[in-house]
């Protein structure tokens, strides 16, 4: 089955503790984002990345990292998390930009 | 900055259409989707639109672009229960990887 997982699905943690929050896709995509998600804001990308060690900042990059080592996987790194980093993230792939993009269940992560 | 505006909220009863609107900013849009997200899913492309286009029709969706005032609406016709949901506008350039999210327009279908 072609799909987007993402774990942890919940995570809980305190100001500063390092985090990873994993995302692989099975559909041989080039392209993948990560988003998060806030009321009132909508969608906003973090980082994208158009095919392997090729990633770029999206809309809101600052305090997260991304790699993109092997083609179907694309951690998103917070190496040291504040509490406005408290949303609800998505992982997203597809072919290219132009295609559909299929999204990850999400992660809702609450930093302390 | 480039920038995309929906209106909040739409409630609709059953059966009729519905209309869901979005402005962009960015001249240089090349795509635009709708996206729908049910509560606690993740998104789903309803469909997109080429900047070069006025209107693309999917079943009971119907997308209508007015390249000239940056205005993108999409139609459901025969609205259900179930397309109750936040629908997305989102825009991306040609130069650009980047996708542009609205804020999202909660529509209610009344039975």
């Amino acid at each position: 089955e072609a799909q987007v997982t993402q774990n942890p699905r919940y995570l809980i943690t305190v100001t500063g503790k390092k985090l990873t929050v994993t995302c692989s896709q099975n559909m041989n995509h080039e392209y993948m984002s990560w988003y998060r998600q806030d009321p009132g804001l909508g969608l906003r990308q973090i980082y994208y990345s158009m095919n392997v060690e090729v990633t770029d900042k999206g809309d809101v990059p600052e305090g997260y990292k991304v790699s993109r080592k092997e083609k179907r996987n694309f951690p998103l790194i917070l190496e040291s998390p504040s509490p406005n980093q408290t949303s609800l993230y998505f992982c997203a792939s597809s072919l290219s930009l132009g295609d559909t993009q299929y999204f990850g269940p999400g992660t809702r992560l609450t930093v302390l | 900055g480039e920038d995309v505006e929906q209106s909040l909220f739409l409630s609709v009863r059953e059966g009729d259409s519905s209309v869901i609107n979005c402005t962009y900013t960015d001249s240089s849009s090349t795509y635009l989707y709708w996206y729908k997200q049910e509560p606690g899913a993740g998104l789903q492309l309803l469909t997109y639109i080429f900047s070069n286009m006025d209107m693309k029709q999917d079943q009971r969706l119907t997308v209508l672009l007015n390249k000239k005032d940056k205005h993108l609406s999409l139609r459901i016709a025969d609205t259900q229960t179930g397309d109750s949901a936040i629908y997305f506008c989102a825009e991306s350039a040609d130069s650009s990887y980047k996708l542009i999210f609205g804020s999202g327009t909660r529509l209610l279908v009344r039975p």
